[in-house]
């Protein structure tokens, strides 16, 4: 059974420069997450995919964006790229179940450094 | 704003030697508490769920509990591959995020 699996692995970038990271969620998974998490941190909470919609939003600004595929992959869009965007970015995968909890299970994450 | 506060920060044991870590939280309504384990350049693996106070959950020399303000991750006879950072989260009711700590790194010493 695949789990959740994200590209590429690694990245380096400019400030300035746009980056798209990609995310496919665990086998029967129907939502995707994703998350920052800088060094030393825990993971903060960017934006949650639901049947191609973004259904829920942290504390991000506008330059970052995603879309949900039908196949219910996933895309993270950063434009104009800042230093502090350098961090590990992670995809989670979970099954909608209406009230009932969900739990999420996470990629390996891409590292983005931003130059 | 839901608030998940971890201590210690970090943790230096002996291999064998039990202990305890802290997730302190405050949310309005909670739907569930995460426990997960990260390795270094890793993305964070599910280990726990709980719900309601007073609910415990094992899985090896792992042990989570949970009251209404914390919850706890014992570590019982360590080994040094149970070295890693430990990650609370919670889930409000009437949310799909999970509100994260900032972790406790656990380092057992063979």
């Amino acid at each position: 059974d695949a789990g959740v699996t994200q590209s590429p692995t690694h990245l380096i970038k400019t400030r300035g420069q746009q980056v798209t990271l990609r995310c496919s969620p665990k086998s029967g998974h129907d939502t995707v997450s994703w998350y920052q998490q800088a060094l030393g941190q825990g993971p903060q909470f960017i934006f949650q995919y639901y049947e191609e919609e973004e259904r829920q939003r942290g504390n991000f600004p506008d330059r970052f964006s995603g879309h949900q595929f039908p196949n219910y992959s996933s895309e993270l869009n950063v434009n104009a790229l800042l230093l502090g965007d350098s961090a590990l970015y992670l995809c989670a995968s979970s099954l909608d179940l209406g009230l009932v909890e969900e739990t999420q299970y996470f990629g390996p994450g891409t590292r983005l450094l931003v130059l | 704003e839901d608030q998940v506060t971890q201590s210690p920060e970090a943790l230096r044991l002996q291999e064998g030697e039990s202990s305890s870590l802290n997730c302190s939280y405050t949310v309005s309504g909670l739907r569930g508490l995460f426990w997960y384990r990260q390795d270094p350049g890793k993305g964070p693996e599910f280990l726990f769920t709980l719900y309601s106070a007073g609910e415990e959950k094992e899985k090896e020399r792992l042990k989570a509990t949970l009251t209404k303000k914390e919850s706890f991750l014992h570590i019982t006879a360590p080994k040094p591959e149970d070295s890693a950072t430990y990650l609370c989260a919670v889930q409000a009711s009437t949310d799909y995020k999970l509100s994260f700590g900032a972790g406790t790194t656990v380092t057992v010493r063979a």
